[in-house]
């Protein structure tokens, strides 16, 4: 069974930082493509990343470029966001998606930008 | 990069037959036969029932289907049932290896 636990989700002054991890089991991690989605209390899904399997190649949405990176420890089964200089709209749950097509979804990860 | 353009609602009643839009660009739904959508239960992870324009994952009734023309693609639901009620979602691929996702439809079952 496919398993993606995110966590590091929290409060976060605007302006700060705050580093999301997705611990993946169930499934041959390194082999996949991997993606972060989030949404807004209350609002849509929105696309943040995508990375392949080993890395190599990452998108980023326009929203995001520049403040945030994904990255991935394959050792470790590990998928990670780091997201710098944090704005009041980037608060949201933060979903950690499994395939090329985003298919398989963890629980996510709240982060709250307030000061 | 825009947000594909959904209806915010759909309805229906028991038995009937709904279809959601999910209109995109040249850039990325009319590029690329990469369409998925996604059912979302209040306070759940959405759930993939559609991909590649028109393919089921496994445990997915056949009620569901999609199809996709020019820019626009589509979600039908057949036999419409109550647990069927759930916010909808599309995505596409799009140029430049990103992903976009439509606002949503709150498809009620009346």
């Amino acid at each position: 069974e496919v398993q993606l636990v995110e966590s590091g989700g929290g409060l976060v002054q605007p302006g700060g930082s705050l580093r999301l991890s997705c611990v993946a089991s169930g499934f041959a991690f390194s082999s996949h493509w991997m993606n972060w989605v989030r949404q807004a209390p209350g609002k849509g899904l929105v696309w943040v990343s995508r990375m392949n399997s080993n890395g190599s190649i990452i998108g980023y949405a326009d929203a995001v470029k520049g403040r945030f990176t994904t990255s991935r420890d394959n050792a470790k089964n590990t998928l990670y966001l780091q997201m710098n200089s944090l704005r009041a709209e980037d608060a949201a749950v933060y979903y950690c998606v499994r395939g090329g097509t985003p298919a398989d979804w963890g629980q996510g990860t709240l982060v709250t930008v307030s000061s | 990069q825009s947000a594909l353009t959904q209806p915010p609602s759909a309805s229906g009643s028991p038995g009937q037959s709904v279809t959601i839009s999910c209109t995109g660009t040249s850039s990325d739904v009319g590029a690329y036969n990469y369409v998925s959508w996604y059912q979302q239960h209040p306070g759940k992870a959405p759930k993939l029932m559609i991909y590649e324009v028109s393919k089921r994952p496994s445990g997915v009734p056949d009620r569901f289907s999609g199809s996709k023309s020019a820019n626009t693609a589509s979600l039908t639901v057949s036999g419409l049932q109550v647990e069927d009620e759930a916010d909808y979602y599309c995505s596409s691929y799009a140029v430049g290896n990103k992903w976009v996702f439509g606002g949503g439809t709150k498809l009620t079952v009346l």
